[in-house]
């Protein structure tokens, strides 16, 4: 049971370039999330999913996208990268708050640090 | 605004030693309060779920308590392996993305043999 995998570990990219960012979750959870975590400003949603083929914005979505087009999966692009998005993103899933497992904790990755030159 | 705050930033502990890190949160309506720890390298690993003022929550030496304005994880005479960064997070009632948590920045916690 691996849990939340994150595909890469690592990556560096230059200005202006592309990318996309797996997580595929074995759980079965329904919601889906996305973070970044930077020094001093602790982990913010970029973007979440309460299901597959849904999608939301979170509190720092600028210049990100993301998909969820199976259940197990949440995808997140930088379509064009820019030195501000040099971070460690962690991927996460839950059940939906309230489900009969309880309040749900959130599951996490253990993330993708990306570097952009 | 919902707000989660965490103190202290740093706390260095010789092993054995007790104390305690704070979590105090503003928010609209708690639904629950969370606490992960993360070590370096790794995701957030949760530890408990807190719901209601009075609760008390424990693991090994990690005891967390709740009230309606902060929460408190107590840790009894620490070992080196307890070092890592606590996370407290919140989720609400309110808002666009219920299942989302609100976290503070986390306090780093050392232990010296």
């Amino acid at each position: 049971n691996a849990g939340v995998t994150q595909t890469p570990k690592f990556r560096v990219l230059k200005t202006g370039q592309s990318m996309t960012l797996l997580c595929a979750q074995d759980m079965n959870h329904e919601y889906m999330y996305w973070y970044r975590q930077d020094p001093g400003m602790g982990l913010r949603l970029i973007h979440y999913s309460v299901g597959e083929g849904t999608t939301a914005k979170g509190e720092v979505p600028d210049g990100y996208n993301v998909s969820r087009l199976k259940k197990q999966n949440f995808l997140l692009g930088l379509e064009s990268a820019a030195p501000s998005q040099t971070s460690v993103y962690f991927c996460a899933s839950s059940e939906p708050p309230g489900s009969t497992t309880g309040n749900s904790p959130l599951h996490f990755g253990n993330g993708t640090r990306l570097t952009v030159t | 605004e919902d707000q989660v705050t965490q103190s202290p930033e740093a706390l260095r502990l010789q092993e054995g030693e007790s104390s305690s890190l704070n979590c105090s949160y503003t928010v609209s309506g708690l639904r629950g309060l969370f606490w992960y720890r993360q070590d370096p390298g790794k995701g957030p690993e949760f530890l408990f779920t807190l719901y209601s003022a009075g609760e008390e929550k424990e693991k090994e030496r990690l005891k967390a308590t709740l009230t309606k304005k902060e929460s408190f994880l107590h840790i009894t005479a620490p070992k080196p392996e307890d070092s890592a960064t606590y996370l407290c997070a919140v989720r609400t009632y309110y808002g666009g993305s219920q299942g989302n948590l609100i976290f503070g920045k986390g306090t780093k916690l050392s232990v010296k043999p």
